[in-house]
């Protein structure tokens, strides 16, 4: 069974411009999350979309967006990126997300903005 | 504010011995989940262990327990006979108050030495 895959792996960008993000869940996860790493701040929950819609958002501004798309795929884009937006991004999917569910991890995509 | 604390930035132990990593968590609800993800070099979060509040018993899984203590909102997780591979990143988390949003503590950097 394959796991989560996020592409790419690995972005450069430089400030002002938008940057996409991918992420394949696990076949048949419905439910994609997204987190911000980074040193300072840890991990931070960005949103989360199941069948489509956007559940819950975190605490970010709104040049942070996603979308899901009916194969569950997801994708985020930050639009006007800065400096501080360098960081880890991990996608993760689960079935249902009762809050028992276990999240299943990406490797993660780590965007440098220069 | 629903807080997970990680008081430990690093942590060594020897290969073979047993090592603890302490996490503390503020709630108010009574049932609840709470879990150890690792991240190892290759960045791809892990679930090693997962307990629910309202089981008294303590969650083990092969060399790895907790000790879940409910009134002291304490959740430490036990490795025992270390092995190398067990460098990592570890993270205590448990649900946000939305679905598909974990909330995590800042980690501990586990290193193994042989």
């Amino acid at each position: 069974k394959a796991g989560v895959t996020q592409t790419p792996r690995y972005l450069i960008k430089t400030r002002g411009q938008q940057v996409t993000l991918s992420c394949s869940p696990i076949s048949g996860h419905r439910s994609v999350s997204w987190y911000q790493q980074t040193p300072g701040q840890g991990l931070q929950f960005l949103f989360e979309y199941f069948s489509e819609t956007q559940r819950n958002k975190g605490n970010f501004p709104g040049r942070f967006s996603g979308r899901q798309f009916s194969n569950s795929r997801s994708e985020m884009n930050v639009s006007t990126l800065e400096l501080g937006d360098s960081a880890l991004y991990l996608c993760a999917s689960s079935f249902q997300t009762g809050k028992g569910d276990e999240a299943f991890f990406g490797q993660g995509t780590r965007l440098t903005v220069v | 504010a629903q807080t997970v604390t990680q008081s430990q930035p690093e942590m060594s132990v020897q290969e073979a011995e047993t090592v603890t990593l302490s996490c503390t968590y503020d709630t108010s609800e009574s049932d609840y989940y709470l879990f150890w993800y690792k991240q190892p070099p290759s960045r791809q979060m892990i679930l090693v262990i997962r307990q629910e509040a309202y089981k008294q018993q303590n969650a083990t899984e092969n060399r790895f327990s907790v000790n879940f203590q409910k009134a002291a909102k304490s959740f430490s997780l036990k490795i025992s006979d270390s092995q190398l591979g067990d460098a990592a990143m570890y993270f205590c988390a448990r649900p946000g108050g939305s679905q598909g949003n974990l909330i995590f503590g800042k980690g501990t950097k586990l290193s193994v030495k042989p």
